[in-house]
C-alpha cells in the first residue's frame, strides 16, 4: 500500500529565502506526482505535475523534482513570498488503476 | 472557465442527524471525485465517478455514506447518519481525462459534527 510522507509538517521562513520541501513514498512504481497548494478554507491547487519518466518540471519560481528509484520528490521555492504562505501537498498516482494517495502536506509561512 | 462549485461552505449538526453536500464540477468533466479531508490530513478518495457512473468506491463507509451523480453532472453526497469522526471538510473534484488528468477542486465543505 503506497504510502506519502512529508517533512517538515511546518517550515516558518523570512522573506526572499529560497526553500525546499520533501516528500517521499514508499513504492517506487508511480504514474505521476503532483505538487497542490491549499489556500486555508479552500480546495487544492495544482502546481506541478512529474510523469514518472520526468526528472524536474519548472514554473515560475517553482522547480519540483523526483528521484522514482528512492522514492523521493522535492519542491524548490526561490526568493520565497508572503503570498506563498500555504499548505503544500504531495500527491501520488500509482501505475495502476489506483486514486491519488496524498501527504499530509507541509504548512509554510513566509513572513515580510 | 467557471471552477468546481460546493454547497453549503460550512455546516454544523449533531451526531445522529444526516447532512448532505452538493458538488457541481467544471463543465465538460466526466469525471467526479468526493474527497474526505481530517485537519492535518491529506484528502482521501471517497469515491469516484465517470460521467454517472461509480469507478472506485472502495474507501466510502457504504453503512453511512452515499453518494450520486444523477444525469452525469451535479453531484450529491450524504451522511445519515453522522458521527463525530465524520468532522473534516468535504472536497470535491473534476477532471477532463479521469485518472489521468489534473484534477480541479472546488473549495470544499466544511462539516463539524457535534
Amino acid at each position: 500500500k503506497q504510502e506519502v510522507t512529508q517533512i517538515p509538517a511546518a517550515l516558518s521562513v523570512p522573506e526572499g529565502e529560497n526553500l525546499v520541501l520533501n516528500c517521499s513514498f514508499t513504492d517506487s512504481a508511480i504514474y505521476n506526482l503532483q505538487w497542490f497548494r491549499q489556500d486555508p478554507g479552500k480546495g487544492l491547487t495544482s502546481l506541478l505535475l512529474i510523469q514518472s519518466s520526468q526528472r524536474e518540471q519548472t514554473s515560475g519560481r517553482l522547480n519540483a523534482s523526483l528521484d522514482k528509484s528512492s522514492g523521493r520528490s522535492t519542491l524548490y521555492i526561490a526568493a520565497s513570498q508572503p503570498g506563498d504562505s500555504a499548505t503544500y501537498l504531495c500527491a501520488v498516482e500509482d501505475s495502476g488503476n489506483t486514486p491519488l494517495v496524498f501527504g499530509k502536506g507541509t504548512r509554510l509561512s513566509v513572513i515580510a | 472557465e467557471a471552477g468546481v462549485a460546493q454547497s453549503p461552505r460550512y455546516k454544523i449538526i449533531e451526531k445522529r442527524q444526516s447532512v448532505a453536500f452538493w458538488c457541481n464540477p467544471i463543465s465538460g468533466h466526466a469525471t467526479l471525485y468526493w474527497y474526505q479531508q481530517i485537519l492535518g490530513q491529506g484528502p482521501k478518495l471517497l469515491i469516484q465517478f465517470q460521467n454517472n457512473g461509480v469507478v472506485d468506491d472502495s474507501q466510502l463507509p457504504k453503512d453511512r455514506f452515499s453518494a450520486e451523480r444523477l444525469k452525469g453532472v451535479d453531484s450529491t453526497l450524504k451522511i445519515q447518519p453522522a458521527k463525530l469522526e465524520d468532522s473534516a471538510v468535504y472536497l470535491c473534484a473534476s477532471s477532463f481525462k479521469g485518472l489521468r488528468g489534473t484534477q480541479y477542486f472546488g473549495p470544499g465543505t466544511r462539516l463539524l459534527v457535534l
